[in-house]
């Protein structure tokens, strides 16, 4: 069964530090990666999708890599800035684009100006 | 980003009453649709799939008979919650795929049942 795990849970930074989050996933035999942004009462934003074939996605300041071998994904995200302040969910689709998504614990970031 | 309307943002209902919640793919035709249920600090916890013109697949231990799905069209997937209980309060989030694979996410229901 696969479990994805997110390190740290919570995270606080003054503003202009970059953020590292991490996520680990068990079984590397995913079909892809996603990871979101949910801001307090609200639905999820996609960021990034990377499939598995992947090493990495950039959007903006974001960027994420994928090692599927070691079950590990970075979310990057350069120059933070209050507005950045929300939890960010990585997730993994298993084995086929079928499959239902598994969702890591998330991490709360909390960038201070 | 593709966008996935969830309506309503917010309910208030009354214990034993149902409630009908709704999740358009706008922007995409949608053959499978999600629903979570989020508690607060938690993740979201996968509740049923929903495919177009055929059952909901419920995940273990929850109510098929509490939680009614129906997926009618490729565009629009409800959630009826039946007989709401106090403890059916919570955030109800949707998902549709695109055919991309990529996961879009609904804006999310508070449903408080009093």
């Amino acid at each position: 069964k696969q479990e994805v795990t997110q390190i740290p849970a919570a995270l606080s930074v003054p503003e202009g530090e970059n953020l590292v989050l991490n996520c680990s996933f068990t079984d590397s035999a995913i079909y892809n990666l996603q990871w979101f942004r949910q801001d307090p009462g609200k639905g999820l934003t996609s960021l990034l999708l990377i499939q598995s074939s992947q090493r990495e996605q950039t959007s903006g300041r974001l960027n994420a890599s994928l090692d599927k071998s070691s079950g590990r994904s970075t979310l990057y995200i350069a120059a933070s800035q209050p507005g950045d302040s929300a939890t960010y969910l990585c997730a993994v689709r298993q084995g086929a684009a079928g499959n239902k998504l598994t969702f890591g614990g998330g991490t709360r970031v909390l960038v201070k100006p | 980003g593709a966008v996935v309307s969830q309506h309503p943002s917010w309910v208030i209902c009354k214990s034993g009453t149902s409630v009908k919640i709704e999740c358009r793919s706008l922007d995409f035709q949608a053959t499978t649709m999600f629903w979570y249920r989020q508690f607060p600090k938690q993740s979201l916890m996968l509740m049923a799939t929903s495919n177009e013109g055929s059952k909901a697949t419920y995940e273990q231990g929850v109510e098929k008979d509490k939680f009614l799905i129906n997926h009618a069209s490729l565009t629009l997937s409800t959630l009826t919650v039946t007989s709401a209980h106090p403890e059916d309060s919570s955030f109800y989030i949707c998902s549709s795929r695109h055919p991309n694979t990529e996961a879009f996410f609904g804006q999310g229901t508070r449903l408080t049942v009093v």
